[in-house]
């Protein structure tokens, strides 16, 4: 398997353009989370999605940050407009199921590194 | 106070030293927990879960303190390629997963 697989590996872009990350979990797998990462702040969970429904949106930081799942195998996280404030890395992780177990391990993709000037 | 929290660091250690991180969280009702790897300016890993009982991995060995709310990371004969940042993660249940902003450790030649 080709692990996560997340696009584009980076991003550089203007104050006030809408930007789209993309995100292929690992086949079979039915859960799959998006979070950003920032010195500050480490890694913060966005959004989690489960069999492509969003189950918990509550860490979107508000109304300018879009998810959607369309199937199994694609999701996007879409930022319209952008502010330099969103400048991070944004990863996506999927695992087999979420149930808190101590066996149940996420998978990140390599990630997004964000810049908005 | 942070949910979880971490020493960011960094450690420098010299190769074949031993080095422990502490790692506390805040709710007494967190569930599971792990220790992730992440090298610079790539994803976190999973390095290893943490059980009640404790847990070896080869050089790694993991602990877990309910009553104190730790959990901690050995790392016994260090070497050059350990050098990471170490990322401790609280599972609050289901879905939830609380990440530390991680300790940084530099192992020298």
């Amino acid at each position: 398997d080709a692990g996560v697989i997340q696009s584009p590996r980076h991003e550089v872009t203007e104050m006030g353009q809408e930007v789209t990350l993309r995100c292929k979990p690992i086949s079979g797998h039915n859960s799959l989370f998006w979070y950003r990462q920032t010195m500050m702040r480490g890694l913060e969970l966005l959004i989690y999605f489960n069999n492509n429904v969003p189950i918990d949106d509550s860490g979107m930081p508000e109304d300018r940050f879009s998810a959607k799942m369309p199937n199994a195998s694609f999701s996007t996280l879409k930022i319209q407009p952008s502010e330099p404030r969103d400048s991070a890395v944004y990863f996506c992780a999927s695992s087999l199921v979420a149930g808190g177990l101590a066996d149940d391990e996420q998978f990140f993709g390599p990630g997004t590194r964000l810049t908005v000037l | 106070r942070k949910e979880v929290e971490q020493d960011p660091g960094p450690f420098n250690v010299p190769e074949g030293a031993t080095v422990a991180f502490n790692c506390t969280y805040s709710n007494s009702a967190s569930q599971s927990f792990f220790w992730y790897r992440q090298d610079c300016r790539k994803e976190p890993k999973l390095l290893m879960s943490v059980y009640s009982s404790g847990n070896e991995d080869g050089r790694f060995t993991a602990q877990l303190n309910r009553a104190s709310q730790y959990i901690s990371l050995l790392i016994r004969d260090s070497k050059l390629s350990d050098s990471a940042t170490y990322l401790c993660v609280v599972n609050m249940g289901g879905y939830k997963y609380i990440f530390g902003t991680g300790t940084r450790l530099k192992v020298l030649a």
